[in-house]
């Protein structure tokens, strides 16, 4: 069965810093996808960056990167230079190859920037 | 950039009442889903839908629940006998691929559902 596990619940970063969340999956199927969402306060769901099994290069996308570790099965989202903007709940995601081409979400971590 | 709209924004209905919620996914995509996410709670898959018919649905999508595609545009989630645990926030997604794992879905803004 297919899982991403997100242990952190919450995150504070002070503005201009960079910061890290985690993501760990699990899948047995050697094709996948990884994914980002941003869900601000007002409740919306923004696609920010990919990862594919495949891809030998992190994925990078403006102040967002994604730390790919496929051995540890981790793929940490990455941000740059934090702005107050920033501040939301961020989903990692799962996507398989095979018979289900369902999303699959990670109980989210909340991030908090302040000034 | 194309995007996927769904209304009504906000729903309010009492508990027992049917409720359409709509989405007008992005146009040239071939595969839709609901999701659905319980306040402060994890993003729940509903059901996926492809060449009109159901690809796959969750143990959450019981009978209750039923999905069209009525024009060459809408996609509908109807909830025929709405339930207080109902309440929620309610997701339209597309993708122009399915079946495949190199490309995201797009999501709508989202329906707030609350059953009174």
């Amino acid at each position: 069965a297919q899982k991403i596990t997100q242990t952190q619940p919450g995150m504070f970063v002070q503005e201009k810093e960079a910061v890290t969340l985690d993501c760990t999956y699990d899948t047995s199927d050697p094709s996948y996808g990884l994914f980002w969402y941003k869900q601000p306060s007002s409740g919306e769901m923004i696609f920010l960056i990919y990862q594919g099994s495949y891809d030998q290069q992190n994925a990078t996308e403006g102040r967002y990167s994604l730390n790919f570790q496929k051995a540890r099965k981790s793929a940490n989202l990455v941000i740059s230079a934090s702005q107050l903007g920033d501040s939301a709940m961020y989903f990692c995601a799962m996507r398989v190859f095979g018979d289900t081409d369902k999303l699959i979400f990670g109980t989210g971590t909340r991030l908090q920037v302040f000034p | 950039e194309p995007e996927v709209t769904q209304t009504p924004s906000h729903q309010v209905t009492q508990m027992g009442q049917e409720v359409i919620l709509r989405c007008v996914p992005i146009s040239n995509h071939l595969y839709f889903y609901w999701y659905r996410q319980i306040l402060g709670q994890k993003v729940e898959f509903l059901v996926s839908f492809y060449n009109n018919e159901i690809s796959e649905k969750s143990e959450i999508f019981d009978d209750q629940f039923s999905v069209e595609r009525p024009d060459g545009s809408n996609f509908t989630l109807k909830i025929r006998s709405t339930k207080l645990e109902d309440s929620a926030m309610y997701f339209c997604a597309s993708s122009s691929t399915g079946g495949q794992w190199n490309s995201p879905l797009h999501f709508g803004n989202g329906t707030r559902l609350t059953v009174t």
